[in-house]
């Protein structure tokens, strides 16, 4: 079965340089979930968009800024970049469709280092 | 807000035994959900299993089982017959409200030794 696709799967930015992350969704599923993951911690929610329209907002740094684009794709982007930015980010995405599970679907996750 | 209590740090178990990892949560949500995944050191979330609020019976995946008692708040994760693969980082993660976000635990370090 299609899994949640992330790119890159690494990437190292040196201080105030910009970064894009992206996800691709698994197939007709409507709603993308961004989290960061700091060493050591729990994953924090950042931001979800649902048909393409923010559906609700975290503890996301206003460097940050994300879309979710008409394939149902999304993009993290993340300017002036901070080494407490270095985390583990992972998209999750899930359908409203027919279902009566709140199940989350999460990609392998981009591991950004920051220097 | 939705608060998710995981009070073991670290638990050590022996290859073969059963080990349960705790979970308590605060809510006032009337419908939600209760997660397990595991977190090797690779990284990647692995889903375990899932309990909905108005299931009726407790949540079972092949090794994994939740004992979900709602009065108590507490969903807790039972891993049967541990094996060396199990070594990870467990976390506990709610989803309610309008949103279905996720809300994790600070996790529990699970240790097989053989």
């Amino acid at each position: 079965a299609a899994g949640v696709i992330q790119s890159p799967r690494h990437l190292i930015k040196e201080k105030r340089e910009t970064a894009t992350l992206k996800c691709y969704p698994i197939p007709r599923h409507d709603t993308v979930y961004w989290y960061q993951q700091g060493p050591g911690q729990d994953p924090q929610f950042l931001i979800s968009f649902y048909e393409k329209m923010q559906s609700d907002k975290g503890s996301i740094p206003d460097r940050f800024s994300a879309q979710q684009f008409s394939d149902y794709h999304s993009e993290l982007n993340m300017s002036s970049l901070e080494l407490g930015d270095s985390a583990l980010y992972f998209c999750a995405s899930r359908t409203y469709t027919g279902t009566a599970s709140y199940e989350q679907y999460f990609g392998p996750g981009t591991r950004l280092t920051v220097t | 807000a939705q608060k998710i209590t995981q009070t073991q740090p670290g638990m050590f178990v022996q290859e073969k035994e059963a080990v349960t990892l705790d979970c308590t949560y605060d809510t006032s949500d009337q419908s939600y959900g209760l997660f397990w995944y595991k977190q090797p050191s690779s990284g990647e979330m692995i889903f375990l299993i899932y309990q909905g609020s108005y299931d009726e019976q407790n949540a079972t995946e092949g090794r994994y089982s939740l004992n979900f008692q709602k009065a108590r708040k507490s969903a807790n994760l039972v891993i049967s017959a541990s094996q060396l693969g199990d070594s990870a980082m467990y976390f506990c993660a709610y989803s309610g409200g309008s949103n279905y976000k996720l809300t994790f635990g600070k996790g529990t370090l699970l240790t097989v030794n053989p």
